[in-house]
Parts: C-alpha cells; sequence; structure tokens
C-alpha cells in the first residue's frame, strides 16, 4: 500500500505570494496533521483535521489555514509569505484524531526568496 | 507548555557500538511517546511508540524505553552501522484545548556511525 504522499516536493515562492501544498493520507486514514519543520529544529504542529473538521491547531499566525476533503486528502495554505516561511512542511496520516501513530510523508521542501 | 529536549545534539562512534540516545520533558501529562529517523531532507520514518503504561519496546536491535515520572525516554541501538547514520527525533503526545493530541518534538540527535 502506498504511504503519505506529497506535492509538490519542492517549491521556490517570492515574498508575499500565496502557496498551498497537498497531501493524500493513507488508505483508510481519516486524520492528517501538518508540521513545519525549520532547519535545524524539530517539527512545529500546524494543524490536525479529522472527518473534515479541524481538531487542533498549532501557534501559527492567520496566513496559515487548511481544509480537508471528503477522499480524506488534505491542503495547507498560506498566504503573504515570508522569508521565515522557508521549511520542510510535513503531512501526517492516522486512523483517526486522538493519540493513534502518525505516519509521515516525504514532505515539501518550500524556499521564500 | 511541553518542552522536550534531546542530548547530544549530535553524537559519532564507530561501527559496532552500542549507543544511548536521550530525551527528556517537562511534563509528565503525555499519551505515547514517538522515536522517529529522519535522514537529510527527508520526511520522519517511525521507529518506536511507546504508551503511557508502557515502560519498553524493542524492534530489531532498537530497544526504547520510557519513565514517565521523570520525564525521560532513552533510545538503545544496538551494534550500529553506518546506515544507522541519520537524525532521531523524539516526540511526546500531550492534549490540550487549542492543539489536540499533536505531537511535541526536540530538535533531535545528529548520529553518525563511521566504518
Amino acid at each position: 500500500d502506498a504511504g503519505v504522499t506529497q506535492s509538490p516536493t519542492h517549491l521556490i515562492k517570492t515574498r508575499g505570494q500565496h502557496v498551498t501544498l497537498r497531501c493524500s493520507p493513507i488508505s483508510g486514514h481519516k486524520s492528517v496533521s501538518w508540521y513545519q519543520q525549520v532547519l535545524g529544529q524539530g517539527p512545529q504542529f500546524i494543524f490536525q483535521y479529522y472527518e473534515k473538521e479541524e481538531r487542533g491547531r498549532g501557534n501559527f499566525p492567520d496566513r496559515f489555514s487548511a481544509r480537508q476533503f471528503p477522499n480524506y486528502s488534505s491542503e495547507l495554505n498560506v498566504n503573504a509569505l515570508l522569508l521565515g516561511d522557508s521549511a520542510l512542511y510535513l503531512c501526517a496520516s492516522s486512523p483517526r484524531a486522538g493519540t493513534y501513530e502518525q505516519y509521515f510523508g516525504p514532505g515539501t521542501r518550500l524556499t521564500v526568496t | 507548555k511541553q518542552e522536550v529536549t534531546q542530548i547530544p545534539a549530535a553524537l559519532s562512534v564507530p561501527e559496532g557500538e552500542n549507543l544511548v540516545l536521550n530525551c527528556s520533558f517537562t511534563d509528565s501529562a503525555i499519551y505515547n511517546l514517538q522515536w522517529f529517523r529522519q535522514d537529510p531532507g527527508k520526511g520522519l520514518t517511525s521507529l518506536l511508540l511507546i504508551q503511557s503504561s508502557q515502560r519498553e519496546q524493542t524492534s530489531g536491535r532498537l530497544n526504547a524505553s520510557l519513565d514517565k515520572s521523570s520525564g525521560r525516554s532513552t533510545l538503545y541501538i544496538a551494534a550500529s552501522q553506518p546506515g544507522d547514520s541519520a537524525t532521531y527525533l523524539c516526540a511526546v503526545r500531550i492534549s490540550n484545548s487549542n492543539s489536540g493530541y499533536a505531537l511535541n518534538f526536540g530538535k533531535g540527535t545528529s548520529l553518525l556511525v563511521t566504518p
């Protein structure tokens, strides 16, 4: 079975632009979480979605938003990009929200110039 | 606020050595703890998940222990190999009204195993 997939792999954007990142969970998993990993740091939690509803939100500005679709795939949107948004964005899936083990995708490397 | 600390930040060992990576957390009210491996520029691979009621988990050459009351976990790697070279991340799962059941990560230990 395929694992968590993310697209695109790499992305270069200019300050002030908007970006959309995509994630498809493992088949049968209904929860998706997003994390931001800045170089040299551990991942920081952004959002968790389950059954199309937001179940958790980390300490990120309102420029960050996400949604989950009926097929359980998810999008992360970031508006008004800043240089500090350059990071590896990781998506994780789990069977449900809660304390289930999370399985991570390969990530999307975003560079903001 | 839950703080997760990993020591050492970096470690270099010759092939064949046994080694221990340390993780500490400030709030003992955790649901579980996961150890991950991350290769440069790549995603995370889950190595071991320990529930808060468990003391240890084993997978092959890896053994992870959890002492929830003292806020500590260790990852033991036996007979290290050059292929074990990667960054190892520790993450604890807590619950709060804002972040739900998010994982809180440490900064990781960068391991280099030399032939």
